[in-house]
């Protein structure tokens, strides 16, 4: 089975903190992308990545940049925490095309970390 | 702007009866469409998948429709169970693998 590991459940921070999210998975995927899950809003895509080193801006880029340095580790950055990030953050990860994989694939998530910045 | 969205947000169905959670599209350009679940404290979690040049796929206890014509997406989960209480969610897959999401509806069982 697919294992992707957020590593922390719960996070408190105060505004104007840096915040590193970490996600990691263990299938080898080559993509992954990072959510926020609001109540009412569902989830909306922050960021993703399909390869090491590369990223594309989901559609809440605004206040959030993301790292690959290695396949298996995406990290969430809030270079300024503010009050209006307090929530819950969901990482995924799929197979890519180049994987060998069919371009359609299922995401697999993590059980999220819920932020609070206060 | 282009969304993926559900009509209701709440669902209540009565034990052993089947239920039926309807998702619209609007990206005619989407390709691949996918059912969550989502259990209170945890991520979603993969229930089943269609693609476009399909208009049916089932599952154990599950079935996707998949209606093109008018841009529709329906779960339907046959004898629903307590277990099945949830947040389900459709998505689509747009360009560069990107997933979206809808809002979700939740699905309660009643006794």
């Amino acid at each position: 089975d697919v294992k992707v590991t957020q590593s922390s459940r719960y996070l408190v921070k105060r505004t104007g903190e840096k915040v590193f999210l970490e996600c990691v998975q263990d299938m080898d995927h080559e993509n992954m992308f990072w959510y926020r899950q609001d109540p009412g809003l569902g989830l909306r895509l922050i960021y993703f990545s399909y390869d090491v080193k590369m990223k594309e801006k989901g559609d809440i880029p605004e206040g959030y940049s993301v790292s690959r340095e290695k396949k298996e580790r995406f990290s969430l950055i809030l270079e300024s925490a503010s009050t209006n990030q307090t929530s819950m953050y969901l990482c995924a990860s799929s197979l890519g095309v180049s994987a060998g994989g069919a371009s359609n694939s299922p995401l697999h998530f993590g059980n999220g970390t819920r932020l609070t910045v206060t | 702007g282009e969304s993926v969205g559900l009509h209701l947000p709440t669902l209540s169905v009565q034990e052993g009866d089947n239920s039926i959670i309807n998702c619209a599209y609007s990206n005619s350009a989407s390709d691949y469409f996918i059912w969550y679940k989502q259990e209170s404290g945890k991520g979603p979690q993969f229930i089943i998948d269609i693609r476009s040049n399909m208009d049916k796929r089932q599952g154990q206890r599950v079935t996707v429709l998949l209606n093109k014509t008018v841009k529709h997406l329906s779960l339907q989960i046959a004898a629903t169970q307590p277990g099945d209480s949830a947040v389900y969610f459709c998505a689509e897959k747009r360009e560069c693998d990107k997933i979206i999401f809808g809002k979700g509806t939740r699905l309660h069982i009643l006794p």
